[in-house]
């Protein structure tokens, strides 16, 4: 079975610039969540949803958002780029949301903002 | 928020036990402790999680201190591809995981 998938693998982009990210989870998973990872530290949560509807959202400004589609893929959009949102960006999904559910990461989407 | 806390490095020896800690001490009585790991800006991999009893799976073990404030992972036969940034972590009741900075394990021949 294919895993969490995310695309593009790498994107630059520049200051101000408008970016979207997609992730297509594990077949039968419902719950996609999103993190941020900042070279040389752990994953920093940004969004979970659920069916579809979001269920938790990390410290992160309005310009980070996201959605989930009925075939439960998702979207994370980020407006007016700075360079500090330069990351690895990872989406990990699960069956459903809930302490007991692992979830599975993507390889991640390698952004560069310039 | 709670917080967990590794030791930012350690090395093992191919074929060696190696025992990895965490400190959780603020973690809720509900709160699962979870283990993942991470080789060269990979998606982190899962490798086990529990609550409050031992848990062993094909990959690791799990050791969790009875009043909860930290835990153990336990790979019983450590091999160079073990090589990698290891995550202690903890899952809220959505499971929104917080992760630290992690234990960089080198495993040496």
């Amino acid at each position: 079975d294919a895993g969490v998938t995310q695309s593009p693998t790498h994107l630059i982009k520049t200051r101000g610039q408008h970016v979207t990210l997609r992730c297509s989870p594990i077949s039968g998973h419902k719950s996609v969540s999103w993190y941020q990872q900042v070279l040389g530290q752990g994953p920093q949560f940004i969004f979970q949803y659920y069916e579809k509807e979001e269920r938790g959202r990390g410290n992160f400004p309005d310009r980070f958002s996201a959605r989930q589609f009925p075939n439960y893929s998702s979207e994370l959009n980020v407006n007016a780029l700075l360079l500090g949102d330069s990351a690895l960006y990872l989406c990990a999904s699960s069956l459903a949301a809930g302490r007991d559910y692992e979830q599975y990461f993507g390889p991640g989407t390698r952004l560069t903002v310039t | 928020d709670a917080k967990t806390t590794q030791p930012p490095s350690m090395d093992c020896a191919e074929g060696r036990a190696a025992n990895l800690p965490c400190n959780h001490s603020t973690i809720s009585g509900n709160e699962y402790v979870y283990w993942y790991r991470q080789i060269h800006s990979q998606g982190p991999q899962y490798i086990i999680h529990g609550l409050k009893n031992n848990e062993t799976n094909e990959m690791a073990s799990l050791i969790i201190t009875e009043d909860r404030k930290s835990s153990t992972l336990i790979l019983p036969h450590a091999t160079l591809r073990d090589t990698a940034v290891y995550y202690c972590s903890y899952s809220d009741s959505w499971g929104k995981f917080q992760f630290g900075a992690g234990t960089q394990v080198v495993v040496t021949p």
